[in-house]
């Protein structure tokens, strides 16, 4: 069983520019969530999709933004990239329902410089 | 606010020697679920034992066992006879919204950097 795909793995951005990160959960999960994750602020949630509807939101400026497609398949964009941006961005996706944990994929390492 | 917190940022464990990592919660809700997850250098957070705020016993598996005391607001991961390859961050989170269909977020405590000597 395939696990939670994040693409791509190292992504090194301009500050300004914007960035388009993906994520592929495993079959069959239809909540997928995003978190970021720098040495000062710690692991921080950003958004959660289910069935492509934003379920719930961190806090977070409106720079970051989500979609989530009909196979559940999610990206996370950010405009405007600031050096403060830098961070590994973490995805995971998790069955409906109480109890049931989160899988993470293996995170995309973003530098702005 | 619900709130995790790890009071311990580096542990020292020799191999095959058992170890506790703390972490403690604040949460005003009757419903939750307790989450320890590691994460190697490479990044990934790897899921290693559930507990559920309802859940009787102490959750255990393999060599993970999940301390969990209600009434102290406690949920301390024990890892039996230690290997080399448990040196990693582990964070305890616990999950934000509990209900059907309300979605959930996970509140992450700042992680405990694990070392085992060998």
């Amino acid at each position: 069983k395939a696990g939670v795909t994040q693409t791509p793995r190292y992504l090194i951005k301009t500050r300004g520019q914007q960035v388009t990160l993906s994520c592929s959960p495993i079959s069959g999960h239809r909540s997928v969530s995003w978190y970021q994750q720098t040495p000062g602020q710690g692991l921080q949630f950003l958004f959660e999709y289910f069935s492509e509807t934003q379920r719930n939101k961190g806090n977070f400026p409106g720079r970051f933004s989500g979609r989530q497609f009909s196979n559940s398949r999610s990206e996370m964009n950010v405009s405007t990239l600031e050096l403060g941006d830098s961070a590994l961005y973490l995805c995971a996706s998790s069955l409906e329902g109480a109890g049931y944990g989160y899988t993470f994929g293996s995170g995309t390492r973003l530098t702005v410089v | 606010a619900q709130k995790i917190t790890q009071t311990q940022p580096g542990m020292f464990v020799q191999e095959k020697e058992a170890v506790t990592l703390d972490c403690t919660y604040d949460t005003s809700d009757q419903s939750y679920g307790l989450f320890w997850y590691k994460q190697p250098s490479s990044g990934e957070m790897i899921f290693l034992i559930y507990q559920g705020s309802y859940d009787e016993q102490n959750a255990t598996e393999g060599r993970y066992s999940l301390n969990f005391q209600k009434a102290r607001k406690s949920a301390n991961l024990v890892i039996s006879a230690s290997q080399l390859g448990d040196s990693a961050m582990y964070f305890c989170a616990m999950r934000e919204g509990f209900g059907y269909n309300q979605g959930g977020k996970l509140i992450f405590g700042q992680g405990t950097e694990l070392s085992v000597k060998p």
